[in-house]
């Protein structure tokens, strides 16, 4: 079975400019969750997505937004970039079915790592 | 809310020495745990799980065991190996809210 996908592996990008991260979740894997993580402030949850709807989201401003289309794919998408929003971007996968899977582990992609100049 | 705390990095051993990297839990409900490893240039991976008091997760001469008195699930191994060199995260997740809420990591040097 392959695995998690994040594209592109790295990016760089200017202050003010926008990016979209994109992220294959493992076949038959409805929920998508995505992480910030940074030497700072560790691994912080974005948003998670099932089945085309965010379920979940964290305090990230709105300037963070995701999507998830019909095959589970899901893209990521920072507007306005700052310099702090550089760091490694990781997207998770899940079988994720609410109130039950509570064992079912995250399956990490290897990430994008977004620097902002 | 539900938080995890585990211990400060970085960690640096010798080879074959003993390893504890402790991670404390506060939730509410009845949480499964979780140890992730994180090796340089890659995403995480599942170490270990255990999904009830006193379960013990074990895989790669790793162990946990979870003990609900002292909400505690510690990372052990007997005898580390410089490949052993990667950031640990502890994690849990609950029926009640539904995501993973991970520690901060701890960083592992194994030296040679």
């Amino acid at each position: 079975k392959a695995g998690v996908t994040q594209t592109p592996r790295y990016l760089i990008k200017t202050r003010g400019q926008q990016v979209t991260l994109s992220c294959s979740p493992i076949s038959g894997h409805r929920s998508v969750s995505w992480y910030q993580q940074t030497p700072g402030q560790g691994l912080q949850f974005l948003f998670e997505y099932f089945s085309e709807t965010q379920r979940n989201k964290g305090n990230f401003p709105g300037r963070f937004s995701g999507r998830q289309f019909s095959n589970s794919r899901s893209e990521m998408n920072v507007s306005t970039l700052e310099l702090g929003d550089s760091a490694l971007y990781l997207c998770a996968s899940s079988l994720g079915r609410r109130g039950r899977d509570l064992d079912s582990p995250l399956h990490f992609g290897n990430g994008t790592r977004l620097t902002v100049t | 809310g539900n938080s995890v705390t585990q211990m400060e990095g970085p960690v640096t051993l010798s080879e074959e020495a003993f390893l504890t990297i402790n991670c404390t839990y506060t939730a509410t409900g009845y949480p499964s745990l979780f140890w992730y490893v994180q090796y340089p240039g890659e995403g995480l991976q599942l170490l270990l799980k255990a999904t009830k008091a006193d379960d013990k997760g074990s895989n790669k001469g790793f162990e946990a065991t979870y003990r609900k008195e002292t909400t505690s699930f510690h990372l052990e191994k007997g005898s580390v190996q410089v490949s052993d060199s990667a950031v640990y995260f502890c994690a849990l997740r609950t029926l009640r809210d539904d995501k993973i809420i991970f520690g901060k990591g701890t960083r592992l040097h194994i030296l040679p």
